[in-house]
């Protein structure tokens, strides 16, 4: 089956630094999604790729779809401690029997010192 | 308000005990999943429906069942044959099939 490998698994840094995460996956993807998940709640979606080699922002967030399709980077700018949480990429594949299914990277875990 | 619920937020379940997750939308949306996320790992699908009274296995149904007898609605039971339930399940919830999901708060499940 399709694997997503995020890395880092984990971030401590302080504020007001700036953060960059991302997954690969071993096979393509028409959609890349990036939620942000704060203890004992449900994932929340932050940004959602189309296309290849798509750059979107959402405030201080930035994600990007990869060229290949295979990949995905998320950049978060000027950190504060609300941006603590747990940060998931997601690939999604049109068509097929993986119609509408989403695959899912281990998450980034990260802390923001004051 | 829309969105999605899940009920309860805590559940415990006793050795050989059949317990129900609820999971209910009001996003009009035709497709629901349930997810499983243990700790240090991404989430899991466990059964995905597409449309009312029809529903597919996800990568580990095992030990789980669903139905889908309305659109509002997608409750998953784990029953005794789920021999290490203990997990945090999520719910969400996509307008058809292959657009974005919108997941709930979530149901944490122990074991007595």
């Amino acid at each position: 089956g399709q694997q997503l490998n995020q890395s880092p698994q984990s971030m401590f840094i302080q504020e007001g630094e700036d953060v960059s995460m991302n997954c690969t996956s071993s096979s393509i993807f028409n959609t890349w999604l990036w939620y942000k998940q704060e203890p004992g709640e449900g994932p929340v979606l932050l940004i959602a790729l189309y296309k290849a080699g798509e750059l979107t922002s959402n405030g201080r967030l930035t994600a990007q779809f990869g060229i290949t399709r295979k990949d995905s980077f998320l950049n978060i700018s000027a950190s504060i401690p609300s941006d603590v949480g747990i940060y998931f990429c997601a690939g999604q594949v049109a068509g097929g029997t993986s119609y509408g299914k989403l695959t899912f990277g281990q998450g980034t875990i990260l802390t923001v010192h004051p | 308000d829309g969105g999605i619920t899940q009920s309860p937020k805590y559940l415990f379940r006793k050795e050989g005990q059949n317990v129900t997750l609820s999971c209910e939308q009001n996003l009009n949306h035709d497709a629901m999943y349930w997810y499983r996320q243990d700790p240090g790992q991404g989430l899991r699908l466990i059964y995905y429906s597409q449309i009312v009274n029809d529903f597919q296995k996800g990568d580990i149904a095992e030990g789980y069942s669903v139905s889908r007898e309305k659109k509002e609605s997608f409750p998953l039971t784990v029953t005794s044959a789920q021999k290490n339930p203990t997990a945090f399940y999520l719910c969400a919830s996509s307008l058809a099939a292959a657009n974005i999901q919108y997941f709930g708060a979530g149901t944490r499940l122990s074991v007595l």
